[in-house]
């Protein structure tokens, strides 16, 4: 079955910019679109946004001036980008694969955590 | 702006029923918005109960229902056990494309 799996580093010095890549194993990129999540410690879930199989993006309206997500079909991964971080960015980053035809993200990635701390 | 609400807290009894909401903080919930449920332990990724209203995802027992009551998407537990004690979350899907969790609500089985 489709497994997701995120990576990258664990601490970000304020101002720079968060990169986090999610490979996709026991399944196709196509026709899903690949969503990130992020989850700040004992809060809620925040819908990051999420890159089409097309290359289409859609992002959070709060996000989306420091939000890039990409995709690289040749290698099962897509990625993240959040410029100019702070503390606030400071969170459990999940990926994720949604289902459009059925409203559902529907295998998540078991998450990893990035503090933004100098 | 959208706002998506959640009973921050509920609290049910070991077999009892329970019903949490998810709603627009202007506005209705109607179908149009695929509101879809996730279950969240301490430590774990969410995993979704109910997707697109009130489908129940493959594994899910059928004590976990979705609806829409009223003006709001609506996650009915019958028969609620101990180990349903977790976070629920809400998601609605927006005709821009965007998406948008709830604050989730912590049900206590006590």
């Amino acid at each position: 079955q489709v497994q997701l799996q995120e990576s990258g580093p664990g601490l970000v010095k304020p101002s720079e910019t968060l990169s986090l890549t999610c490979t996709v194993s026991g399944g196709s990129i196509s026709s899903y679109y690949w969503t990130w999540i992020r989850q700040p410690p004992g809060k809620g879930l925040e819908w990051i946004g999420y890159i089409f199989d097309s290359g289409s993006t859609n992002y959070n309206p709060s996000l989306k001036s420091r939000v890039t997500i990409s995709l690289d079909t040749s290698k099962n991964q897509f990625s993240l980008k959040l410029s100019s971080v702070t503390a606030a960015d400071t969170a459990v980053y999940y990926c994720a694969r949604d289902f459009p035809q059925y409203y559902d993200m529907d295998v998540w990635g078991k998450g990893t955590t990035v503090t933004v701390s100098s | 702006q959208t706002v998506v609400t959640q009973e921050p807290s509920f609290s049910v009894s070991p077999g009892g029923t329970v019903t949490l909401t998810c709603g627009l903080s202007s506005g209705s919930v109607s179908t149009s918005y695929h509101p879809s449920w996730y279950q969240q332990t301490p430590g774990q990724a969410p995993r979704t109960l109910i997707y697109n209203t009130n489908s129940r995802s493959s594994g899910v027992p059928d004590r976990f229902s979705g609806s829409i009551l009223g003006n709001k998407a609506a996650l009915t537990i019958t028969g609620a056990q101990a180990d349903d004690e977790s976070d629920y979350y809400c998601v609605l899907y927006m005709d821009s494309g965007i998406r948008v969790f709830g604050g989730g609500t912590k049900l206590t089985v006590l």
